[in-house]
């Protein structure tokens, strides 16, 4: 068992829907958590991060941990086409431990 | 500021062969993580250098190996190339005490024929 799970997807909503992006982990000494976008032929980059449990919102995006159930989501609110890319989840004690990354598609 | 780079972006190796690949920093910023993203396997840490010294590594065999220097910059190598290794590798750098915040470069892609 790995000790972070993503669903790999593709997930593909409509424009303007609320999506829902998961991760369960296995480790309870993981601290932060961070979920970062990478489009196609680029790096990934650091959306949002949360120290410990709670929620933190950025604009649309909105990031949730909970901790007693070991499962961390992101959600976007008012989807756009432009949102279209890998979502990748990452945790860390030590060391980052990252997601299988979500590919999701937002069609227009 | 400019971001992490990586030399080259594309690259095109025979089985057997060895491969250097080159990354910079953030200017500022000590800790380089090297990484392999592959569509099965999705991202694999290799190793993270801080002040020229590994600080962590991953999983990988012996044939992947890396190094920093003094300015940071930091490069890796892979020996006897297998198919298996095509991917992209990843670079991403981090400020001291933000290991969480990792900025990564575009990549290399690796084509093992």
């Amino acid at each position: 068992q790995k000790e972070v799970e993503q669903d790999p997807g593709p997930l593909s909503v409509p424009e303007g829907a609320i999506v829902s992006l998961n991760c369960t982990y296995s480790n309870s000494a993981f601290q932060y958590f961070m979920w970062y976008r990478q489009y196609s032929r680029k790096g990934p980059e650091l959306l949002m991060y949360t120290y410990s449990s709670g929620n933190k919102e950025d604009g649309r995006f909105t990031a949730q941990v909970d901790k007693s159930s070991k499962y961390i989501s992101l959600f976007i609110r008012d989807s756009q086409p432009s949102d279209s890319a890998t979502y990748l989840c990452a945790m860390s004690n030590y060391q980052l431990i990252w997601g299988a990354g979500t590919k999701l598609i937002i069609k227009p | 500021k400019a971001g992490v780079t990586q030399t080259p972006r594309y690259l095109i190796k025979t089985r057997g062969q060895q491969v250097t690949l080159s990354c910079s920093p953030i200017s500022g910023h000590r800790s380089v993580s090297w990484y392999q993203q592959t569509p099965g396997q999705g991202l694999q840490f290799l190793f993270e250098y801080f002040s020229e010294t590994q600080r962590n590594k991953g999983n990988f065999p012996g044939r992947f190996s890396g190094r920093q220097f003094s300015n940071s910059r930091s490069e890796m190598n892979v020996s006897t190339l297998e198919l298996g290794d095509s991917a992209l590798y990843l670079c991403a750098s981090s400020a001291p005490g933000q290991d969480y915040e990792q900025y990564f470069g575009p990549g290399t892609r690796l084509t093992v024929t």
